[in-house]
């Protein structure tokens, strides 16, 4: 139980154009969503918290209207990378937050590898 | 702010070899504490976690206890093997409105030999 999918699990891109990153959770509804950025061997960075029907709770230094995250159903959310520029290659994960498995137990995707030309 | 402070790796050990992964971390409050790891090309998967003080986590032979008076959550093994290479990221949890956010840790790379 409790997986997180992602889609695509990677994708490359011209510099100017938009991508979309989906993250379901497949067998729990998921109130809360997260996405992170990982950057080579370093750890996981916080980019947004996504509550279902609410909008995105951004972290200090992310740019919201860059990164577009809808939070549209319990099981799904999507980040959208704006006018992507090579700056933004990097592995961009999801995970989804199983209430019944206490606070902070989180459950994560496997990621996307988004590589901008 | 919270912090996590993972010793750097890479660790390199023999099979059955013992393993110990320092982590100290600094929260305001009574943060939740996890150990996650994730495997080459998978995604990060919760190995084990401890919610309140002398709690110890285990799981698959890896254990580790919440030390509040030092304000560590070291991950041990008694011995590993060479399935455990991988990456291993100490966690923890800051309740904050309705959201529970997760600070990392930088991340160790095991390498597990025969």
């Amino acid at each position: 139980g409790a997986v997180v999918s992602q889609h695509p699990s990677w994708v490359i891109c011209k510099s100017g154009t938009s991508v979309k990153i989906e993250c379901r959770s497949l067998d729990f509804q998921a109130t809360t969503m997260f996405w992170y950025r990982q950057f080579p061997k370093q750890s996981l960075m916080l980019m947004a918290t996504s509550n279902e029907g609410s909008k995105a709770t951004y972290e200090q230094g992310v740019e919201k209207d860059k990164f577009l995250i809808n939070h549209a159903s319990l099981t799904l959310s999507t980040l959208t990378v704006t006018s992507a520029h090579p700056e933004d290659s990097s592995f961009y994960i999801c995970s989804a937050e199983e209430g019944l498995a206490g606070p902070g137990t989180q459950y994560f995707g496997p990621g996307t590898r988004l590589t901008v030309l | 702010g919270d912090s996590v402070t993972q010793m750097e790796g890479p660790v390199t050990l023999s099979e059955e070899a013992f393993l110990t992964i320092n982590c100290t971390y600094t929260a305001t409050g009574y943060p939740s504490l996890f150990w996650y790891v994730q495997y080459p090309g998978e995604g990060l998967q919760l190995l084990l976690k401890a919610t309140k003080a002398d709690d110890k986590g285990s799981n698959k032979g890896f254990e580790a206890t919440y030390r509040k008076e030092t304000t560590s959550f070291h991950l041990e093994k008694g011995s590993v093997q060479v399935s455990d290479s991988a990456v291993y990221f100490c966690a923890l949890s800051s309740n904050t409105g309705t959201a529970s956010k997760l600070t990392f840790g930088t991340g160790t790379r095991l390498q597990v030999t025969l």
